[in-house]
């Protein structure tokens, strides 16, 4: 079966440190590939997505999230985090494999210290 | 306002007991999809939708029956609630092209004693 995995299962950082949070899936075709970011107590939210073209994508808030196709990953990454990033963050894929369903990880948990 | 709702928003139910999540949507999007969250396990996937009338089970179906009369409405039910099925439910909709995000309700904490 198709499988993302999501590299740390809890990360703790202080605030202004810089974030890399990675995702790794195992299907080598043409995908679509998505951060989500839930805080706490609410629901998930796109953060950002990349589909085709420039292999670094930007999103909201200062994040951005790199695709490697040969290391079949789409690490997440931040350079200044703030206490309001603390959330849970989930890589999902979707791909001609995965049929019509996105394939989520299994989450990471960010905690940002003040 | 047009978004993705979801009611009951929490629900308290018992062990044997039949429970409906209801889901809608504004956007007349084709797919629609439920989630369970629980610890550990991120998102599962139980049913989804790929229009009005179309229906398939997901990775984690047993124990639920899903309809799909209207293309805006997506319910979710616990045919006899059982306690491994307190978690939280995400409803979820998506258009048909394939890098359209996927858009999710706020979700429905489900507890069954």
């Amino acid at each position: 079966a198709q499988s993302v995995s999501q590299h740390n299962h809890h990360v703790i950082l202080s605030e202004a440190a810089s974030l890399e949070l990675g995702c790794n899936y195992s299907y080598g075709g043409t995908v679509n590939l998505f951060w989500y970011v839930q805080y706490p107590g609410q629901h998930l939210q796109l953060l950002l997505k990349y589909f085709s073209g420039d292999p670094l994508v930007k999103g909201i808030k200062g994040f951005e999230a790199e695709f490697i196709k040969s290391k079949f990953s789409f690490n997440l990454r931040k350079p200044s985090v703030q206490w309001s990033d603390t959330a849970e963050y989930f890589c999902a894929v979707l791909g001609a494999n995965y049929g019509q369903n996105f394939v989520f990880g299994p989450g990471t948990r960010l905690s940002v210290l003040p | 306002d047009a978004g993705i709702t979801q009611s009951p928003r929490y629900k308290i139910t018992e062990t044997g007991r039949q429970v409906t999540l209801m889901c809608h949507q504004t956007w007349s999007h084709s797919y629609m999809f439920w989630y369970r969250q629980d610890l550990g396990h991120g998102l599962r996937l139980i049913y989804y939708s790929a229009a009005a009338d179309i229906t398939d089970k997901g990775e984690v179906s047993d124990g639920y029956v899903v309809s799909r009369s209207k293309t805006e409405n997506f319910p979710l039910t616990l045919e006899s609630a059982t306690r491994s099925q307190t978690s939280v439910y995400f409803c979820a909709s998506r258009g048909t092209v394939s890098y359209n995000e996927q858009f999710f309700g706020p979700g429905t904490r489900l507890t069954v004693l």
